[in-house]
């Protein structure tokens, strides 16, 4: 079965502060986002990883293929990154759609 | 890239009653997905559509329930017909030409009551 695993589920940090939230998936992929969800339900592609690293601002998404793991990492955190950070990943099935993982829910205090 | 402008963005709706949400991308695109997530859990695949063919649904989602119309490749439509208090989630379309891109909606949150 294709899992994708986020942890933690919940996280809350106060401003400035380093965040991290890890990714793990069970079998080979073509490629893995990392989505923000805000709390009206829309969703922003922040990254898509096929290997490596990359970064956009203070959001940094890493990858590990061997070890199919990913990372999101966000430098000075600040109250409007309180969001739901979602892992997706594309198996490279024919179908073309995405396996998502639960959520973590980020809480950035001021 | 896609932009994709999907309405509404929230609804409150009676049960027994059906919604119809609509997406509409800015670009012409082969498939789009239509994606569920319930209250505490990941979003779920509901149903793939092409056009000019029917949608494929994934387990546990069928046409009666979640018919789906694609009338062309920049416009698509989700119903949910009969509606109960089960219903109540977060409904997103999704769409991705080449492989491991995806652009998405901005979601319709839905409360049956």
């Amino acid at each position: 079965k294709n899992e994708v695993e986020q942890s933690p589920q919940n996280l809350t940090a106060q401003e400035g502060e380093f965040i991290t939230i890890n990714c793990s998936y069970s079998v080979g992929i073509s490629a893995l986002h990392w989505l923000q969800q805000h709390p009206g339900g829309g969703i922003v592609s922040l990254f898509m990883l096929s290997s490596g690293k990359k970064k956009h601002g203070r959001l940094i998404a890493t990858i590990n293929i061997q070890e199919k793991h990913s990372s999101l990492h966000i430098t000075a955190s600040h109250p409007r990154d309180s969001a739901v950070y979602i892992c997706a990943v594309d198996y490279g099935g024919s179908q073309g759609n995405l396996i998502f993982g639960k959520g973590t829910k980020l809480s950035v205090k001021p | 890239s896609a932009v994709i402008s999907q309405k509404p963005s929230r609804d409150i709706c009676q049960r027994g009653t059906s919604l119809t949400i609509q997406c509409q991308v800015d670009s012409q695109v082969t498939m789009m997905f239509w994606y569920r997530q319930q209250p505490g859990q990941s979003l779920t695949l509901i149903a793939t559509a092409n056009q000019g063919s029917e949608a494929t649904y994934e387990s546990g989602f069928v046409i009666d329930k979640f018919p789906i119309s694609r009338p062309n490749l920049t416009f698509s439509t989700l119903t949910v017909s009969n509606m109960s208090p089960e219903d109540s989630s977060i409904y997103l379309c999704s769409v991705g030409e080449r492989a491991g891109e995806a652009f998405f909606g901005q979601g319709t949150r839905l409360t049956v009551v």
